[in-house]
């Protein structure tokens, strides 16, 4: 059965420096895998997926994430991150068992610091 | 413009009483899901359906009950059977094609519903 792990459940960051937001995932067939975001009180939007393509992701916004089978492993990455960067990211991966379901990690919080 | 919409944006009940969540799609989507939102938490599944006039059971269906009749609309009932059924509702839909699975899902903007 699939699964994802969000790593942290919050992190905080300064304006202007890295975001890292660790997403481990674990699945039998090759997997689907999505980074969303979601501002406060509003709907999720799609960042990026990654569908056996190309490992190395490009979204929007700046962010990026990199496929790693060998450490099953989704990251998600941006240089630098804004004040406007702050919401709630969840990693997700599709269900390849036969329904049309996806998979929620339990989402990570994202502080950006002035 | 394509997308979903969910109404209300703010909806309030007493305790006992039945209420419907709208939600509606334009993007031609066959699969279309509901799930809520508690604080602090991620996303748990409640209903979803792949097709009109079917659906199936998420990880917390009991206490709420939905129909598909038309391929655009997916309305969620929250019945006085669910214990705790103030939190976020979220609608989605996505596109089903046979065999894949790389389709993203499309989120409309939420219901808050709160009862007391």
């Amino acid at each position: 059965a699939q699964s994802v792990t969000q790593l942290d459940s919050h992190v905080s960051v300064s304006e202007g420096t890295p975001v890292l937001l660790r997403c481990n995932y674990s699945s039998s067939y090759s997997p689907s895998l999505f980074w969303y975001v979601q501002h406060p009180n509003k709907g999720l939007q799609l960042l990026l997926k990654y569908t056996s393509a190309a490992t190395l992701v490009k979204g929007i916004n700046g962010f990026e994430a990199e496929f790693k089978k060998s450490e099953t492993s989704f990251h998600l990455t941006k240089p630098s991150a804004h004040m406007s960067d702050a919401a709630e990211y969840f990693c997700v991966v599709s269900d390849t068992s036969g329904t049309y379901k996806y998979i929620f990690g339990t989402g990570t919080r994202l502080k950006v610091l002035a | 413009d394509g997308g979903i919409t969910q109404s209300p944006k703010y909806l309030f009940r007493k305790e006992g009483q039945n209420v419907t969540l709208s939600c509606e799609q334009n993007l031609n989507h066959d699969a279309m899901y509901w799930y809520r939102q508690d604080p602090g938490q991620g996303l748990r599944l409640i209903y979803y359906s792949q097709i009109v006039n079917d659906f199936q059971k998420g990880d917390i269906a009991e206490g709420y009950s939905v129909s598909r009749e038309k391929k655009e609309s997916f309305p969620l009932t929250v019945t006085s059977a669910q214990k705790n059924p103030t939190a976020f509702y979220l609608c989605a839909s996505s596109i089903v094609i046979t065999g894949s699975h790389s389709y993203e899902q499309y989120f409309g903007p939420g219901t808050r519903l709160t009862v007391t």
